[in-house]
């Protein structure tokens, strides 16, 4: 069945401290990818997001992500987080074309000041 | 401002009642979603609308429906066959074709005693 997989729920770190969330998906075929955040008592909100070109990219806030299409992953990155960081993040994907999102479980990201 | 209206932000329901979830956008957006968030499970898709009076079943539609009658409205009904109806449920926007993001409404939290 199709899937994206989060691992490492939760993640507690302290401020300046590089994250990495890993996104897996066993979709076949072209995929559109995205990250998104939800901020405590916030909506849910995009991070960024990967349709075609350049593998990495840039998202808000100091975000980035990485596609390899080889390994079928999306992970996203940030070299030194803040207090603010705090939230869930959720990778997910749609088929090229098709437009209902797939979503991971999601990841519960502490920062400590 | 454009976005998506979901109301109210805090539902409380009998058991055996059903009870209709409001979903408003202003986008202009052909396509509307509705997700079940529970903690450690993601967002789960309920239904999907890609045009008016067109919805589809999305992954766990039993006990739920919905109503696509205009553009802007895609209401949610939880009714008394769905077992577990306590939960975070949120809606969502896109264009049809799947090559942008979807944009979230503030969620309403139902809960039944």
């Amino acid at each position: 069945a199709q899937s994206v997989s989060q691992h490492n729920h939760h993640v507690i770190l302290s401020e300046a401290a590089s994250l990495e969330l890993g996104c897996n998906y066993s979709y076949g075929g072209t995929v559109n990818l995205f990250w998104y955040v939800q901020y405590p008592g916030q909506h849910l909100q995009l991070l960024l997001k990967y349709f075609s070109g350049d593998p990495l990219v840039k998202g808000i806030k100091g975000f980035e992500a990485e596609f390899i299409k080889s390994k079928f992953s999306f992970n996203l990155r940030k070299p030194s987080v803040q207090w603010s960081d705090t939230a869930e993040y959720f990778c997910a994907v749609t088929l090229y074309g098709n437009n209902r999102l797939a979503f991971g479980k999601g990841n519960q990201v502490v920062v400590i000041p | 401002d454009g976005g998506i209206t979901q109301s109210p932000k805090y539902l409380f329901r009998k058991e055996g009642q059903n009870v209709t979830l409001s979903c408003e956008q202003n986008l202009n957006h052909d396509a509307m979603y509705w997700y079940r968030q529970d903690p450690g499970q993601g967002l789960r898709l309920i239904y999907y609308s890609q045009i008016v009076n067109d919805f589809q079943k999305g992954d766990i539609a039993e006990g739920y429906s919905v109503s696509r009658e205009k553009k802007e409205s895609f209401p949610l009904t939880v009714t008394s066959a769905q077992k577990n109806p306590t939960a975070f449920y949120l809606c969502a926007s896109s264009t049809r074709d799947g090559n942008t993001e979807a944009f979230f409404g503030q969620g309403t939290r139902l809960t039944v005693v």
